[in-house]
């Protein structure tokens, strides 16, 4: 299947302090890519859709101007979030739509995630 | 709106037993059903998916029907293995043309030797 990647897996930073992450589409080009947002024993919550080329999609309630989002290529999502706050320690996960699985619903594909910590 | 309601876990099973992780939906639409599985340390992965009523997908010894009627797509295993162990995600996608994905708050299963 395809494969999306994350980097870095794990970071720890100061408060107030900008960390981008970055998300990889390996085999396929993905024109969308969504960016996740998963608390302790709760669901993945949608933060934002990225559309290559064009500005984020935000969700209702999530900053954009805090977790800025750029999609540059069809293999490259990045989401950087500026001037973190302990609160903004997350597991942040990407996945990608591969326009090429075919049918009424293109899967999207998940990277392994991204675990922030913001002391 | 859209959501999805699954059991609360955790689960903890013996190796061959009988596995049922039960999940409600609401939907505006007539939406996609999802299970999702996610490994310690992996990514989600697509375990099946169901696109219309009374669909059954199943994989790797997993199945789960699209009830309309009751609106649930619980998930079944007939013998779970330890290999089993990890989060299950019930989700939905919307038709709007968005295919935006949906989840439950996932289920930690653990299986026991």
């Amino acid at each position: 299947g395809a494969v999306v990647s994350q980097h870095p897996s794990r970071v720890i930073c100061k408060s107030g302090t900008s960390v981008k992450i970055e998300c990889r589409s390996l085999d396929f080009q993905a024109t969308t890519m969504f960016w996740y947002r998963q608390f302790p024993k709760q669901s993945l919550m949608l933060m934002a859709t990225s559309n290559e080329g064009s500005k984020a999609t935000y969700e209702q309630g999530v900053e954009k101007d805090k977790f800025l989002i750029n999609h540059a290529s069809l293999t490259l999502s990045t989401l950087t979030v500026t001037s973190a706050h302990p609160e903004d320690s997350s597991f942040y996960i990407c996945s990608a739509r591969d326009p090429g699985s075919g049918g009424s619903y293109n899967e999207q594909f998940f990277g392994p995630g991204t675990r922030l910590t913001v002391l | 709106g859209n959501s999805v309601t699954q059991m609360e876990g955790p689960v903890t099973l013996s190796e061959e037993a009988f596995l049922t992780i039960n999940c409600t939906y609401t939907a505006t639409g007539y939406p996609s059903l999802f299970w999702y599985v996610q490994y310690p340390g992996e990514g989600l992965q697509l375990l099946l998916k169901a696109t219309k009523a009374d669909d059954k997908g199943s994989n790797k010894g997993f199945e789960a029907t699209y009830r309309k009627e009751t609106t649930s797509f619980h998930l079944e295993k007939g013998s779970v293995q330890v290999s089993d162990s990890a989060v299950y995600f019930c989700a939905l996608s919307d038709h709007g043309g968005a295919n935006n994905l949906f989840f439950g708050t996932g289920t930690r299963l653990t299986v026991i030797p």
